[in-house]
């Protein structure tokens, strides 16, 4: 199985403030990973596709970037709704993994 | 496109969890068909997936227990897992993976689904 690695696991931030996630695996995907945003009861909702697309609908201060092992998620201007708990997954091949998540507080 | 899930949310050890996902709004064709669970406090694990023609794939972890099985003339695919544990308390979603880049971009509701004597 590829094991996804997010870091942090949890960070505090505040309105405005810029925010990179990182998330590693531990063998090249290409550029098969995906970024979903979840919130307390609700079912994660996707962000970013194929490492750097912006998902339809979803606000242009979300980006992702990288490659093979190496991907980020950044939040430009961190808004009140953006508070929530953030997943990568890899779609290379099965099992599809996720990482283990990475809460992002006030 | 909706995705509303059902199924018994209380089991007993040893028993055998079933949950059925509609789909409205899409056909069944271009899409993997799947299944993900949630621990309480944890985070995501994919149970499998399925598409139009009955293709499945089963995470090794839970292969021997799960089946997945779709009815296209209801627009409807379903979970089977056997022999249930403490440890398969979950939150259960059924998702639609779109075929290029297996991103999941529907989700239904959720189902709790708790196995305890």
């Amino acid at each position: 199985d590829i094991h996804m690695t997010q870091s942090p696991s949890s960070l505090s931030a505040s309105v405005g403030d810029r925010v990179t996630i990182t998330c590693r695996a531990t063998q090249s995907i290409a550029m098969y990973l995906n970024w979903y945003q979840q919130k307390p009861g609700k079912a994660p909702k996707v962000l970013i596709y194929a490492a750097s697309n912006l998902q339809s609908g979803v606000p242009s201060r979300f980006s992702g970037s990288g490659s093979g092992t190496d991907f980020t998620l950044t939040i430009t201007s961190l808004q009140p709704e953006d508070f929530a708990t953030y997943y990568c997954q890899q779609s290379y091949n099965n099992p599809r993994t996720f990482g283990q998540g990475t809460k992002v507080e006030i | 496109v909706q995705l509303q899930q059902w199924g018994t949310g209380l089991l007993k050890p040893s028993e055998t969890l079933s949950l059925t996902c509609g789909v409205s709004g899409e056909s069944f064709t271009s899409y993997y068909w799947t299944w993900i669970r949630q621990p309480p406090g944890k985070g995501l694990e994919w149970i499998g997936d399925i598409n139009h023609t009955g293709g499945t794939n089963y995470n090794p972890s839970l292969k021997s227990r799960v089946t997945i099985s779709i009815d296209t003339s209801k627009n409807q695919f379903s979970l089977k897992l056997t022999s249930l544990t403490a440890a398969d308390t979950a939150v259960y979603y059924c998702a639609r993976g779109r075929q290029q880049w297996l991103v999941y971009d529907y989700w239904g509701q959720g189902t709790l689904v708790t196995a305890s004597s």
